[in-house]
């Protein structure tokens, strides 16, 4: 039972490029999440999806682009990746309801944009 | 002001002594509370919530104070494997949404 997976875990780009980090899930979870931890700042909330096809801003979303078309699904897309979104990025799922905020990371991935 | 905060340490603790964490929000609205443990380089897991009658797991304590808007975690006869950084996170009532606002964290050493 993997649980929660993120691909790919380490990744070096280019300023500019498009880059695609995908999180699954397979506990069937409704909720899952997308942050972003740097230091200084602590762990900040890219993006949310309550359900497939449903997705809302969190804190800190310019730059990044989600969609959640199936339900253990929910790729995080950098259109044009700055050096600014250096970071390590973890994916997150909740059962929600009284679980809501129970909520169960992916190992991360190590994005460095040079 | 932060919506979540917390000391961040670090807590340089010997073997067996009782150590103690709060974190306070601000938001009055906030709902669910939660600790997390974070071990370097890892991710986020969840160490418990806390109920608003207090909760313990163990040698954790976990307890909420509405009035003054805390919430706090004690460990005792703290253990080498303790060490780690300790997250505390927020929801905030009818966002619905079940967002984790989460403090930056406070690092605990655990010394021989």
């Amino acid at each position: 039972d993997a649980g929660i997976t993120q691909s790919p875990r380490y990744k070096i780009t280019e300023t500019g490029r498009q880059v695609t980090l995908m999180c699954h899930q397979t506990w069937s979870h409704s909720y899952m999440f997308w942050y972003r931890q740097d230091l200084g700042h602590g762990l900040r909330l890219i993006y949310y999806s309550a359900a497939a096809d449903i997705t809302d801003k969190g804190e800190v979303p310019d730059g990044y682009v989600v969609s959640r078309s199936k339900t253990e699904n929910f790729p995080l897309t950098l259109e044009s990746a700055t050096r600014s979104q250096t970071s390590v990025y973890f994916c997150a799922s909740s059962e929600g309801g009284l679980a809501g905020g129970e909520q169960y990371f992916g190992p991360g991935t190590r994005l460095t944009v040079t | 002001r932060k919506e979540v905060e917390q000391d961040p340490g670090p807590f340089n603790v010997p073997e067996g002594a009782t150590v103690a964490f709060n974190c306070t929000y601000s938001n009055s609205a906030s709902q669910s509370f939660f600790w997390y443990r974070q071990d370097c380089r890892k991710e986020p897991k969840l160490l418990m919530s806390v109920y608003s009658s207090g909760n313990e797991d163990g040698r954790f304590t976990a307890q909420l104070n509405r009035a003054s808007q805390y919430i706090s975690l004690l460990i005792r006869d703290s253990k080498l494997s303790d060490s780690a950084t300790y997250l505390c996170a927020v929801t905030i009532s009818g966002a619905g949404s079940y967002q984790l606002t989460f403090g930056k964290g406070t690092k605990l050493s655990v010394i021989p």
